[in-house]
């Protein structure tokens, strides 16, 4: 199986202020990766496809890139209804598998 | 607008059997593979399982394998899950998932149905 390792595990940071998280697969999976977003008792909520690909609705602050096996989301001037957990997904093949998450909070 | 409604979830004994449910609205359900995945409590996500739109092709996490049988009918719009064996690490929020476009990322969600495992 893929493992996805996801960091940080928890993030703080302020308004305005410029976040990156991380994913980085224990193999090859191409741009087969996504991003998605889970706020408290809701369900998530798709982010980011195919590594670069901004889903529909989602503001344009959010973007992500790739570097080899290594997965970046960016949130450009976070805002308060960025809170939440992020969740970093590798659909290349199954069983397709999950980052642990990393939990964003304001400072 | 897509929703997909899950139910069937509850209180069951380890060893025992329950059935999920998930109708889809406002889409072509028949054009599209379905997924489950679960959430324990204060965890993170784990995929359980998936089913193409017209059923050919069915994978199942290791973990659920020989124990959980995903199935759907496209006439009714609904996506099943029958689970056996239930085990207490099997608690957890279930939920279906649409595969969206040709890779196999999730494009909607539905709100969950809980499931706990104990006696």
């Amino acid at each position: 199986d893929i493992q996805m390792t996801q960091s940080p595990a928890s993030l703080s940071a302020s308004l305005e202020e410029i976040v990156t998280i991380t994913c980085q697969a224990s193999q090859d999976i191409g741009n087969y990766l996504s991003w998605y977003q889970q706020k408290p008792g809701k369900s998530p909520q798709l982010l980011i496809h195919s590594a670069t690909s901004l889903a529909d609705g989602v503001p344009s602050r959010f973007s992500g890139s790739r570097s080899g096996t290594q997965y970046s989301l960016k949130i450009n001037r976070l805002q308060v209804e960025d809170t939440g957990i992020y969740y970093c997904l590798q659909h290349y093949s199954a069983p397709w598998t999950f980052g642990g998450g990393t939990k964003l909070e304001l400072k | 607008e897509v929703q997909l409604v899950e139910s069937g979830g509850g209180l069951v004994q380890p060893g025992r059997s329950l059935k999920l449910s998930c109708v889809a609205s406002g889409f072509t359900f028949s054009n599209y593979g379905m997924n489950w995945i679960r959430q324990a409590p204060g965890k993170g996500l784990e995929w359980v399982a998936y089913i193409s739109s017209g059923s050919s092709y069915i994978y199942y996490a290791e973990t659920v394998k020989g124990r959980f049988t995903i199935s759907r009918d496209n006439a009714k719009n609904t996506l099943y899950l029958q689970m056996t064996s239930l085990r207490s690490e099997d608690t957890a929020l279930y939920y279906c998932a649409r595969k969206g476009g040709i890779t196999h990322y999730f494009d909607y969600w539905g709100q969950g149905v809980m499931v706990t495992v104990s006696s």
